[in-house]
C-alpha cells in the first residue's frame, strides 16, 4: 500500500529539547515537503526536497531544519523548540513531473506538536 | 507565487441539502492545477477532486463537484446531498507548472445539521 508515514502522531515537549519528527515513503517519489498547520492560516510549506541531497526553504523555514539523505526519508529537525511552533505538521509527497500539475499529492497523517 | 482565498470561515448546511464552498485563486503559470481536500476531526487530508487549468468539463467526483471559471479565477466546491460524515474543514489548494508547491487556502469549516 502506498503510503506516507509520519511519527509520532502527538508529540508534547518543553521549550529548547530537540526534537525530530520522521517521514517516509515507500512510492519512490522525488519530491518531499513539510507542512505546518495553524489556525485561519491553512497549510503553509516550511521546507521541500526534490531529490536526495536537495533541500530548500519553504514560506516559514525559521526554528526548522530538514535533511534527505535517503530519497524515502525526510526528517524535520526542531533543534530549540519554542511555543510558537505548537501546530499540526504535515509531510507530503508526490512525482517530480516536468512542468505537470495533476500528479497527486500524498500526505501523512500529521503529527501534533505542543512545546510548553 | 501562487495565492488562494477562502473567505468563508465556517458554514452551517442542513442534511440533505447543497453546499457551496467558495475559492478564488491568483497565479501567473500559464497552467495550474486545483486541488480540494477534506480534514475530518481526526485531521488526516482527504483528497477530494482535481481540476487542470486545460480542462473543458468542470470535474467530478460522486456527490462533489468543481464549478471552474477560469475568467473569474474561482473554483468553488459544491457538496450535493450533504451528508452527517461532511462535518469537516475543507481546503482548497493549488500547484503552478513552474513549481511543485501546493498552496493552500485558509480553510472552511462546514458543519452538517440533522
Amino acid at each position: 500500500e502506498a503510503q506516507v508515514t509520519q511519527n509520532p502522531r502527538y508529540l508534547i515537549t518543553v521549550t529548547g529539547k530537540k526534537l525530530t519528527v520522521t517521514c517516509s515513503q515507500n512510492m519512490n517519489h522525488e519530491y518531499m515537503s513539510w507542512y505546518r498547520q495553524d489556525p485561519g492560516l491553512g497549510l503553509r510549506q516550511i521546507y521541500y526536497s526534490m531529490n536526495v541531497e536537495v533541500t530548500d526553504k519553504g514560506d516559514v523555514p525559521e526554528g526548522y531544519k530538514v535533511s534527505r539523505k535517503e530519497k524515502r526519508n525526510f526528517p524535520l529537525i526542531l533543534e530549540s523548540p519554542s511555543p510558537n511552533q505548537t501546530s499540526l505538521y504535515f509531510c507530503a509527497t508526490r512525482r517530480a513531473s516536468g512542468g505537470a500539475v495533476s500528479y497527486g499529492y500524498t500526505f501523512g497523517s500529521g503529527t501534533r506538536l505542543t512545546v510548553v | 507565487a501562487q495565492k488562494i482565498t477562502q473567505t468563508q470561515p465556517g458554514m452551517f448546511v442542513q442534511e440533505k441539502e447543497a453546499v457551496t464552498l467558495d475559492c478564488t485563486y491568483d497565479t501567473s503559470d500559464p497552467s495550474y492545477g486545483l486541488f480540494w481536500y477534506k480534514q475530518p476531526s481526526s485531521g488526516e487530508m482527504i483528497f477530494l477532486i482535481y481540476q487542470g487549468s486545460y480542462d473543458q468539463q468542470n470535474a467530478t467526483e460522486g456527490r462533489y463537484s468543481l464549478n471552474f471559471q477560469k475568467a473569474r479565477k474561482s473554483a468553488n466546491l459544491v457538496i450535493s446531498a450533504s451528508q452527517l460524515g461532511d462535518s469537516a474543514m475543507y481546503f482548497c489548494a493549488m500547484v503552478g507548472s513552474n513549481d511543485y508547491k501546493l498552496s493552500f487556502g485558509a480553510g472552511t469549516t462546514v458543519t452538517v445539521r440533522a
